[in-house]
């Protein structure tokens, strides 16, 4: 049962276009959402995360937006450069715990 | 910010053998480890949360006599994979939890067993 839903396996976008990455989730006592990039053989970095009390996160050239009743989060990357192509994960867990689901990724590339 | 080291990068090692897979904490203590597990086009799995000085915890289907952690220091977390098969091929990642820095992840460990 996949808790954390990425439905697209990937995605290509011209450099200096914006880059829009989805996020579905189930599990309603999710409370805090991140994403992660990964480039190949190296392990996840954190990039952004957000509270289910806000709606939107910002920092630089990245916005993740929540959408709670839908149960639906967003990672908007703008504008996008080729140094961006990796997989996103995104990744939720719940008030209290620890333990963080992952989706299963949405690799993405930026052509130059 | 927070570093989490992870070793061996890379190991291959023959069908029946163990393999020990470090992970330290830099430059911050860590209470709580975690080890995940990626296959190929696949979510990375958790396998079980380590929490130093005390048994780990495994998450479902996931053999604890096969997969052994040791969580022995506030630094420190080691999976061992015992008796490995090729199945057991794959990629694997810890990443430590600090309440000021959060996760941060290790540089993950290719296992190759032929």
């Amino acid at each position: 049962d996949q808790q954390v839903k990425q439905n697209s396996p990937s995605l290509s976008v011209q450099e200096g276009r914006i880059s829009i990455l989805n996020c579905d989730y189930t599990n309603s006592m999710f409370d805090y959402f991140l994403w992660y990039k990964k480039y190949p053989a190296e392990g996840p970095t954190f990039l952004i995360s957000i509270s289910s009390i806000k709606d939107k996160n910002e920092d630089g050239r990245f916005t993740v937006f929540l959408n709670k009743s839908a149960k639906h989060l967003s990672l908007h990357i703008v504008p996008s450069q080729p140094g961006d192509s990796a997989v996103y994960f995104c990744a939720a867990s719940e008030a209290g715990y620890q333990k963080v689901t992952f989706g299963i990724g949405t690799k993405l590339q930026v052509i130059p | 910010g927070a570093v989490v080291s992870q070793h061996p990068s890379r190991v291959i090692c023959k069908s029946g053998t163990s393999v020990k897979i470090e992970c330290r904490s830099l430059d911050f203590q860590a209470t709580t480890m975690f080890w995940y597990r990626q296959f190929p086009k696949k979510s990375l799995m958790l396998m079980a949360t380590s929490n130093e000085g005390s048994k780990a915890t495994y998450e479902q289907g996931v053999e604890k006599d096969k997969f052994l952690i040791n969580h022995a220091s506030l630094t420190l977390s080691t999976l061992t994979v015992t008796s490995a098969h090729p199945e057991d091929s794959s990629f694997y990642i810890c990443s430590a939890w600090d309440r000021g820095y959060g996760y941060t992840f290790g540089s993950g460990t290719r296992l190759t067993v032929v």
